[in-house]
């Protein structure tokens, strides 16, 4: 079974960019790579898809990446309201998908 | 206005079954790749399952053989059946809709979701 794995926390003060990693445990094609956002108590929301790109009204200071079995989200010029939780999601093949265990960014 | 909304939430005994329903307005279920996405209290997500516009459903490892995803075309609906649940079933359950835009529909990337309904799962 393949799985995703986040470091479980990351950091960065106001204006700094951070990048968390998204990597598989297994060999595979990992290009259908989604970011999703959640703060405390609210719903996720899709921030990246296909490995870069936007969704419509998602700030450009968001951005994805891919390399190797490792993608990557960006946050550049961090804000205190980027501080939250963030999950990438892949497509595995066999019609199943598979979510990272969460990366909890703080803006200190 | 566009939404989803969840409902069929609850307690129930292990072993037990429930039928979760979500419910779409401004857009046709049947038109869409339609999920649902678990996430046990304090945790992180975890996708259960997927419905194809064609109607095919698929299942993660952890729901197969339990859970069975159908949508009912005449009230815009789609409902989780939950069988043999355990208390690992616990947790809020989200209706999902996958993105769609002018290139075409991306089953696998999720942009609209429902409030959330919590399954609890205990004796």
């Amino acid at each position: 079974q393949s799985a995703l794995t986040q470091p479980p926390s990351a950091s960065g003060s106001p204006g700094q960019s951070v990048t968390i990693s998204c990597t598989g445990t297994t060999s595979g094609d990992y290009k259908y790579v989604s970011w999703y956002q959640q703060h405390p108590g609210k719903v996720p929301r899709l921030i990246i898809f296909e490995v870069s790109k936007r969704p419509s009204g998602v700030p450009d200071r968001f951005s994805g990446s891919y390399s190797g079995n490792t993608a990557s989200l960006t946050v550049s010029g961090l804000r205190a309201e980027d501080e939250a939780a963030y999950y990438c999601f892949s497509y595995i093949g066999n019609n199943e998908g598979v979510f990272g265990g969460g990366t909890k960014l703080t803006v200190l | 206005e566009v939404q989803l909304v969840e409902s069929g939430g609850g307690l129930v005994q292990p072993g037990g079954s429930l039928r979760l329903s979500c419910a779409a307005s401004g857009f046709t279920v049947s038109h869409n790749y339609m999920s649902w996405v678990r996430q046990a209290p304090g945790k992180g997500l975890e996708w259960v399952s997927i419905i194809f516009s064609g109607g095919d459903s698929f299942y993660a490892d952890s729901v197969k053989g339990r859970f069975t995803l159908s949508r009912q075309n005449f009230d815009n609906t789609l409902d989780l059946q939950m069988n043999s649940l355990r208390p690992e079933d616990t947790a809020v359950y989200y209706c999902v809709r996958a993105y769609c835009s002018s290139a075409g529909c991306y089953p696998w990337y999720f942009d609209l979701w429902g409030q959330g309904t919590l399954v609890t799962v205990s004796s």
